[in-house]
């Protein structure tokens, strides 16, 4: 199975703040047939169903933030969050789906400063 | 629109066999594939397994031994049955497809 390995576990930020989530899969996620990481990152708030925010590792889904950004390649993968709003305070996943079991990575919980 | 929603009993006894259903509209089973991810209370997601386009399915090997899932096409439902169910397996269930349509979630207490 591939292990997906995410930090920090936790993170405090004030708004308007520029946050970096990090996720490293213990196998690339690159696909050499057609050049794409096979990697998506999740929003999930408190009573609610994870949302997609980001697949291909860089690709935002519709309708999300353009502060969202996806970045990063083979194992390494990060996702930003320019200009922190306070709706944006939640728990992030990654998840990868190059090859089954589809797992997750274990969460960061972004919280108010 | 694409919309699943998961039914099943919210409380099933240790030892007994979990069926969910997930009942989907606004796309079809036979061209999209549909998964079952868990969380449990205050913890992370786990991928459970899923049930492709073809009919095929994958399943988390660490589930592998208890997990079946099935489907009928003519009624756009997923099935999801767990044996052996113990407390750990207390959760909110999901079904999902292409990764961005999720069901509501429907928590399942394993508990006598």
């Amino acid at each position: 199975d591939i292990v997906m390995t995410q930090s920090p576990s936790s993170l405090a930020v004030s708004a308007g703040e520029t946050v970096t989530i990090n996720c490293k899969s213990s196998q690339s996620l690159l696909y050499s047939g057609n050049q794409k990481n096979y990697l998506a990152w999740y929003q999930q708030k408190p009573g609610q169903s994870p949302k997609l925010l980001i697949y291909w590792a860089s690709t935002r889904q519709s309708g999300v933030p353009d502060r969202f950004i996806g970045s990063g390649s083979g194992t390494d993968f990060t996702l930003t969050i320019s200009s922190v709003q306070a709706e944006d305070l939640a728990i992030y996943y990654c998840q990868q789906y190059y090859d089954t079991p589809y797992t997750f990575g274990a969460g960061t919980k972004l919280e108010l400063k | 629109q694409v919309q699943l929603k998961e039914s099943g009993p919210g409380l099933v006894q240790p030892s007994q066999t979990l069926s969910l259903t997930c009942t989907v509209s606004g796309f079809s089973l036979t061209s999209n594939s549909v998964h079952w991810v868990r969380q449990p209370p205050g913890k992370g997601l786990e991928w459970m397994g899923g049930i492709w386009g073809d009919g095929s399915t994958d399943y988390n090997s660490a589930l592998k031994s208890r997990l079946s899932i099935s489907r009928d096409t003519s009624k756009s439902q997923v099935f999801l049955k767990m044996n052996s169910l113990q407390t750990d397996d207390t959760a909110i269930y999901f079904c999902t497809t292409r990764s961005a349509y999720w069901g509501q979630g429907t928590l399942v207490t394993v508990s006598s």
